[in-house]
């Protein structure tokens, strides 16, 4: 098993332009969910799906969009990139009962809006 | 919402040492994990430990939840537990969400 994928692993847009962060996963898993982490801090939820149809906005999701139209894929998509949406994003995956169970996460992909 | 606090925010250690980081929290909490960052960025869950204690090799997990605290112990340290250690908390009650604490960086030295 690959795991949690994202593609790419870095990305340098321009203030306005649009890009979509790339997340799979082959692990069958219902729940998947995308973070931000910023420098010094934890990670911070931005939008997060119990289901392939059925997602929900986290902590932090102005500025960004979801969709799950399969159980694998969870893309996310920056509408009109901001510096401050300058950060490193994770994509995560988990089983069972609840969402927040044992997440397991993709590599990461580092965002640089100038 | 809820606070996560974890401490020490920095620890250097010598290798072989034994060390103990903690977690509080400030609400009742369905759900804790632990979580470690490698120098490369890869996120890896330790444990998921709501309550009780669990042991994986050279690291063990207690938490306490009605006294709001969890402890995660690095026993024999080596290089290669350098990173963050990150706790994230679930806050009983529908429609939560786990809450990340702000890492404790931790250094092995050779």
């Amino acid at each position: 098993n690959a795991g949690v994928t994202q593609t790419p692993k870095f990305q340098v847009l321009k203030t306005g332009q649009s890009m979509t962060l790339q997340c799979a996963q082959d692990m069958n898993h219902e729940y998947m969910s995308w973070y931000r982490q910023d420098p010094g801090m934890g990670l911070r939820l931005i939008h997060y799906s119990v289901g392939a149809g059925i997602t929900d906005q986290g902590e932090v999701p102005n500025g960004y969009n979801v969709s799950r139209s399969t159980t694998e894929d969870f893309p996310l998509r920056l509408l009109s990139a901001a510096p401050s949406q300058t950060s490193v994003y994770f994509c995560a995956s988990s089983y069972g009962g609840h969402w927040t169970n044992e997440q397991f996460f993709g590599p990461g992909t580092r965002l640089t809006v100038l | 919402g809820i606070q996560v606090e974890q401490s020490p925010p920095d620890l250097i250690l010598q290798e072989g040492a034994n060390s103990t980081l903690r977690c509080n929290f400030s609400d009742s909490v369905n759900n804790l994990q632990w979580f470690h960052q490698n120098p490369w960025g890869q996120l890896i869950n330790l444990f998921y430990i709501p309550s009780g204690t669990k042991q994986n090799g050279r690291l063990s997990a207690t938490t306490v939840a009605t006294e709001r605290y969890s402890l995660l112990y690095i026993s024999s340290s080596q290089t290669t537990d350098s990173g963050v250690y990150f706790c994230a908390v679930e806050l009983t009650g529908a429609n939560s969400k786990l809450t990340f604490g702000k890492g404790i960086t931790l250094s092995v030295r050779p």
